[in-house]
C-alpha cells in the first residue's frame, strides 16, 4: 500500500496563534512531500514541495515565513502556520510520492486525509 | 506551461450504469503522466488511476478505465457499473517534468459526480 496520514484532522484555533500540520508516509519512503491548500468547492492549489533534508520550494504567493515546512526525515513532513489569521482558515492537504528509481515509479502522489484548520 | 481542463463541474448517473468524465490537457513536453483523483465529502484524496505518456495501452483498475487520446489529449476516466459510493468530486491531474528537481502535479478544477439509485 501507500498509505499517507496526516494529524490533526481538525484544528480550531485563536487569531495569532501557530498551528503545526504533521504527514507521515507510513508504509513507503517518500522523497518528496507535497503541501496543498483548498477552498471549498475548489481544487488543489499547491503551496509549496519538500524534499528531505533540504529547504522547501514555495509556490509564487505563498510566504514561507508565514507557513514555515519541515521535512525531518523521509517519512515525515511538517507544515507550521505562523501567527495564523481568519484567512488562513482553509482545508490543507498533504501528498508523498515515493523514490526515483523504483521499478514502477510512476510520480504517484499519495494523499493524507487532510486537516481542517479554523482561525477565529 | 501545463494545463488540465475539466469542462464538466457536475455530472449525474444512475446506478449500475456506465459514466465518462472528461479530461482533456495541454502540454508541450513529451514525458508526462496523467492521474485521476477522487475526492469523497470526507475531504480524502483517493488514487484511482494512472496512465504514462508513453504507454501504449490504456490503463484499468478493476471499474476504472483511462480512455487515453494522445493526439487529442484527453485522459477521459470510465467508471463502470456506477455504485452510490462513487459520488464525489473527481479530478484530473498531469505530472509534467521535472522542475528544478520536483515533479509537479496540475490539477484540473474537478467534476461532481453524483450516483443515483
Amino acid at each position: 500500500g501507500a498509505v499517507v496520514s496526516q494529524h490533526p484532522s481538525w484544528v480550531i484555533c485563536k487569531s495569532g496563534t501557530s498551528v503545526k500540520i504533521e504527514c507521515r508516509s507510513l508504509d513507503f519512503q517518500a522523497t518528496t512531500m507535497f503541501w496543498y491548500r483548498q477552498f471549498p468547492k475548489q481544487s488543489l492549489m499547491l503551496m509549496a514541495t519538500s524534499n528531505e533534508g533540504s529547504k522547501a520550494t514555495y509556490e509564487q504567493g505563498v510566504e514561507k515565513d508565514k507557513f514555515l515546512i519541515n521535512h525531518a526525515s523521509l517519512t515525515l513532513s511538517t507544515l507550521t502556520v505562523t501567527s495564523a489569521h481568519p484567512e488562513d482558515s482553509s482545508f490543507y492537504i498533504c501528498s508523498a510520492s515515493r523514490l526515483p528509481g523504483l521499478a514502477g515509479a510512476t510520480g504517484t502522489q499519495y494523499f493524507g486525509p487532510g486537516t481542517r484548520l479554523l482561525v477565529l | 506551461a501545463q494545463k488540465i481542463t475539466q469542462t464538466q463541474p457536475g455530472m449525474f448517473v444512475q446506478e449500475k450504469e456506465a459514466v465518462t468524465l472528461d479530461c482533456t490537457y495541454d502540454t508541450s513536453d513529451p514525458s508526462y503522466g496523467l492521474f485521476w483523483y477522487k475526492q469523497p465529502s470526507s475531504g480524502e484524496m483517493i488514487f484511482l488511476i494512472y496512465q504514462g505518456s508513453y504507454d501504449q495501452q490504456n490503463a484499468t483498475e478493476g471499474r476504472y478505465s483511462l480512455n487515453f487520446q494522445k493526439a487529442r489529449k484527453s485522459a477521459n476516466l470510465v467508471i463502470s457499473a456506477s455504485q452510490l459510493g462513487d459520488s464525489a468530486m473527481y479530478f484530473c491531474a498531469m505530472r509534467g517534468p521535472k522542475d528544478g528537481g520536483y515533479q509537479k502535479v496540475t490539477f484540473g478544477t474537478g467534476t461532481k459526480l453524483q450516483v443515483i439509485p
